[in-house]
């Protein structure tokens, strides 16, 4: 059972838009920056999102992350084929004390 | 461009040791945090533990602490991950991943590597 709470899975067609939600705490996202990322399976994990909002170079804008209180949000529009991966967010919990990680969100393009 | 070379993994009895590095170039080593974090076959990403730029501060996952213990070497921009009384849920690839925040915090991981396969099997 993960810290963190996504949904399994997400799909749409292709050029149209998925929001993937995490759930979380106060201890958690509700006081630390969240990052979200990319996993082709059998690739290592590529970093979306960092500290809630920003984008590493090379993101196109295409890709968003926002949060609200315990929660965060990865936004994709323009949906592409290429985009079929797991997702994960993860962030800081200060009560554990550790790095806490969803259990990934598999986004499929119809 | 991050850059990050883990190696180390192999095939290994429960209850024996390992020894991680993670050699990384593209940055300045000494003002970033390290983590590790490990992947079990078909499973989602488990983070490991993290060392502050300067080897000050360590955490660990609840999962490995007593067990694993990260290290550095900012003279050679490596970063260690010393494994022991290894047990068949260890068996994961293990990546280790910058992290974004300049002198420690947490901001996000930047992973430049492939990862190094860790198989404990009798």
């Amino acid at each position: 059972q993960s810290v963190l709470t996504q949904p399994p899975s997400v799909s749409a067609a292709p050029g149209q838009m998925v929001t993937i939600s995490c759930f979380g705490s106060s201890s958690n996202i509700g006081n630390n920056y969240v990052s979200w990322y990319r996993q082709v399976p059998g690739t290592a994990p590529k970093l979306l999102i960092y500290e809630d909002i920003k984008r590493p170079s090379g993101i196109p804008d295409r890709l968003s992350g926002s949060k609200s209180g315990t929660s965060a949000t990865l936004g994709i529009t323009g949906l592409q084929t290429g985009d079929e991966a797991d997702y994960y967010c993860g962030t800081w919990d200060i009560s554990l004390r550790a790095v806490v990680f969803g259990g990934g969100t598999k986004v499929t393009v119809l | 461009q991050v850059h990050l070379v883990e190696s180390g993994g192999g095939v290994v009895q429960p209850g024996t040791s390992l020894r991680l590095s993670c050699a990384a170039s593209g940055f300045s080593f000494s003002s970033y945090g390290m983590h590790w974090v490990r992947q079990a076959p078909g499973k989602g990403l488990e983070w490991v533990a993290v060392i502050w730029f300067d080897g000050g501060d360590k955490y660990y996952a609840d999962s490995v602490k007593g067990r694993f213990i990260i290290s550095r070497d900012n003279s050679q921009h490596t970063v260690y991950l010393q494994m022991i009384s290894l047990r068949a849920e260890d068996t994961a690839i293990y990546y280790c991943a910058k992290d974004v925040a300049e002198y420690g915090g947490y901001g996000g991981m930047d992973y430049g590597g492939q990862g190094t396969l860790v198989t404990v099997s009798s």
